[in-house]
């Protein structure tokens, strides 16, 4: 199956910063995603994108689906920022997700 | 749009007995719904795909007489560990995406079960 690894594993930040996470995957996908996971367990998608740049706030994000990456901005991080990030694929004509093993984000004040 | 409700957020069960979880699509109706299970610290495992109207489909390694899906109607599905024991305690998440999948998929809030 589809690998899928993220990196770094883990990202310590002090508030204000910026940061790039990164998420590589081994085949073509027709869908990625981007989750934050907060401190309460849920999964809040933050962005569907096979392909292509989007922005939405303070978090933007691309896709170089030539290139098997994508990677997800945080700028001018904030301390609700933290928690556990993870990009998501979907291969082929099924519709099964395939998760990364996520970022996990602490965001200091 | 694309809510998805999950219930109980959090139960504590004791050895052998059953629970069950549900998950509901709330502004579409979602034929097929997924089950995943988290261990703390790692990422979501996909556990099962439930079909509506159908028998649910099992990853490799997923005990379906353990876990029993039943998607009975277009907006709900529910997971039901049976004869649950501490190794079962751990996070279930479902998800669902709306018709035409476009905007990808919306996950339930979780369910932490603990088996004691």
């Amino acid at each position: 199956g589809i690998q899928v690894e993220q990196s770094p594993p883990d990202l310590i930040l002090q508030e204000g910063a910026n940061s790039t996470l990164r998420c590589n995957f081994s085949d073509s996908v027709n869908n990625l995603q981007w989750f934050h996971q907060n401190p309460w367990g849920q999964l809040i998608n933050l962005f569907y994108i096979p392909s292509g740049t989007k922005q939405n706030g303070r978090l933007s994000a691309t896709t170089v689906a030539t290139e098997r990456y994508s990677l997800l901005y945080i700028s001018s991080s904030q301390t609700t920022d933290s928690g556990v990030y993870f990009c998501a694929v979907l291969r082929g004509a099924g519709n099964k997700l395939t998760f990364g093993g996520g970022t996990r984000v602490l965001v200091k004040p | 749009g694309a809510v998805v409700s999950q219930h109980p957020s959090r139960v504590i069960c004791k050895s052998g007995t059953s629970v069950k979880i549900e998950c509901r699509s709330l502004d579409f109706q979602a034929t097929t719904m997924f089950w995943y299970r988290q261990f703390p610290k790692q990422s979501l495992m996909l556990m099962a795909t439930s079909n509506e109207g159908s028998k649910a489909t099992y990853e490799q390694g997923v005990e379906k007489d353990k876990f029993l899906i039943n998607h009975a109607s277009l907006t709900l599905s529910t997971l039901t560990v049976t004869s649950a024991h501490p190794e079962d305690s751990s996070f279930y998440i479902c998800s669902a995406t709306a018709p035409g999948g476009a905007r990808g998929y919306t996950f339930g809030s979780g369910t932490r079960l603990t088996v004691v």
